[in-house]
């Protein structure tokens, strides 16, 4: 299979506890981007990167959440000292970006980590 | 700030019939637009892409038309399966990052 791939898809961890989670994207997708999905919205914007380069955040992400794209290929999201508001799906998606005034390709959106926060 | 909306929220058909899902956005300088279907605790499965310069795409079954200047964006399905039962996702793309509406819960009865 060569589309994104999240893993884990479920977590239940307990309030305080520090949680990662990963994401791999399409192999030649420069940009990766975080969403996160609670029941009945739809996904908001986290951050994204271009390469290794972590070029946005939302004002979502609190202190408490760091993310990483080390090489410009796999990613990780970390929640430091999770809180019950955190439980939610977090979704993870890969694009190709081609330059300033190309048109923008297709997104592809990984099957998400469920996270339970208890 | 982008607002995207989606109506309606919910729509229940019998099997066979075409259908429109709607999406209106507030900020019609958008880079493109995206329809995606999500399945009950699964991630997004993209439909179809529409550039901001294209006023439609086709794929099967699924027709998609992009009207920017009043900011708006319906989704239609022909000859609807039961198989088609899912919540629908409108996406615009401004600058770097995608903005949802909260979809339209899509029910196919056979």
């Amino acid at each position: 299979d060569t589309g994104v791939s999240q893993n884990p898809r479920h977590k239940i961890t307990k309030r305080g506890q520090n949680v990662t989670f990963r994401c791999d994207p399409i192999s030649e997708h420069n940009r990766l981007y975080w969403y996160r999905q609670t029941l009945g919205q739809g996904p908001e914007f986290l951050t994204y990167f271009q390469n290794e380069a972590q070029l946005e955040k939302s004002r979502l992400l609190s202190d408490r959440f760091s993310a990483e794209r080390p090489k410009g290929s796999f990613s990780t999201l970390e929640i430091q000292r999770t809180e019950q508001g955190d439980s939610a799906m977090y979704l993870c998606a890969s694009s190709l970006f081609l330059g300033t005034g190309t048109s923008n390709t297709e997104a592809f959106f990984g099957q998400g980590t469920r996270l339970t926060v208890v | 700030k982008q607002e995207v909306t989606q109506i309606p929220a919910a729509l229940s058909v019998p099997e066979g019939e075409n259908l429109v899902l709607n999406c209106s956005f507030t900020d019609s300088a958008i880079y493109n637009l995206q329809w995606f279907r999500q399945d009950p605790g699964k991630g997004l499965t993209s439909l179809l892409l529409i550039q901001s310069s294209q006023r439609e795409q086709t794929s099967g079954r699924l027709n998609a038309s992009l009207d920017k200047s009043s900011g708006r964006s319906t989704l239609y399905i022909a000859a609807s399966q039961p198989g088609d039962s899912a919540t629908y996702l409108c996406a615009v793309r401004k600058y770097n990052d995608m903005r949802f509406g909260a979809g339209t819960r899509l029910t196919v009865k056979p």
